[in-house]
């Protein structure tokens, strides 16, 4: 069972190199959503898509841009990568955000970026 | 501002021995989720705490919800080695914003 899936799984970027990080589901979820980790930070949302269509901000938006390219996919492009970019980026999806069910968040393996 | 809040950051115990986790978090949410996170790898969903007094229990892990009190605790008993890792919770302020807590770094020692 592939559930979600993002690559590359290790990337070296330099300072304003532009990259796209691709996420895939195979779940047939409504929603899908794109995390940054950083060591004592926990996860935090950078942009959400509630359903095909509709993309929004979360917490950290600035210097990401998205693209929901179907129900199965969603984008994550650094247009002028930074050293701050260096992190940990998952992707995740849920069914949608319902009054059933608890819609539990799944995620993918997760994405090593370094920005030199 | 919306704040999730876990204590402690980082716990080492002994094998054998319990102990718990809290999660604090601002807002009101209806629902609270449950992480793990072994070291460079995903998370992994643990348990789906969805109406206020819930509990839920997995092994040696035991989950609770009050949300009146925003709070919910995750307990573990007679704790053994396979449980170290890091631990999240996740509230829902807002449809589809699941906000994550700072995460707890668990290490049982032998």
């Amino acid at each position: 069972n592939a559930g979600v899936t993002q690559t590359p799984k290790f990337q070296v970027l330099k300072t304003g190199q532009s990259m796209t990080l691709q996420c895939a589901q195979d779940m047939n979820h409504n929603s899908m959503y794109w995390y940054r980790q950083d060591p004592g930070m926990g996860l935090r949302l950078i942009y959400y898509s509630a359903s095909e269509g509709t993309t929004d901000k979360g917490e950290v938006p600035n210097g990401y841009n998205v693209s929901r390219l179907n129900k199965r996919e969603f984008s994550l492009r650094l247009e002028s990568a930074a050293p701050s970019q260096t992190s940990v980026y998952f992707c995740a999806s849920s069914e949608s955000f319902g009054q059933e069910g608890g819609n539990t968040i799944y995620f993918g393996e997760g994405s090593w970026l370094t920005v030199v | 501002e919306l704040k999730v809040e876990q204590n402690p950051l980082f716990l080492s115990m002994q094998e054998g021995k319990n102990y718990t986790i809290y999660c604090n978090y601002s807002t009101t949410s209806d629902r609270l989720y449950w992480y793990r996170q072994d070291p460079g790898k995903s998370l992994e969903s643990l348990f789906v705490l969805l109406s206020n007094g819930a509990v839920k229990q997995e092994g040696r892990l035991m989950a609770s919800l009050d949300t009146k009190a925003r709070l919910s605790t995750l307990h573990i008993t007679a704790a053994v080695h396979d449980l170290s890792a890091t631990y999240f919770c996740a509230v829902v302020p807002g449809t589809y914003k699941y906000i994550f807590g700072t995460g707890t770094r668990l290490k049982v020692l032998a």
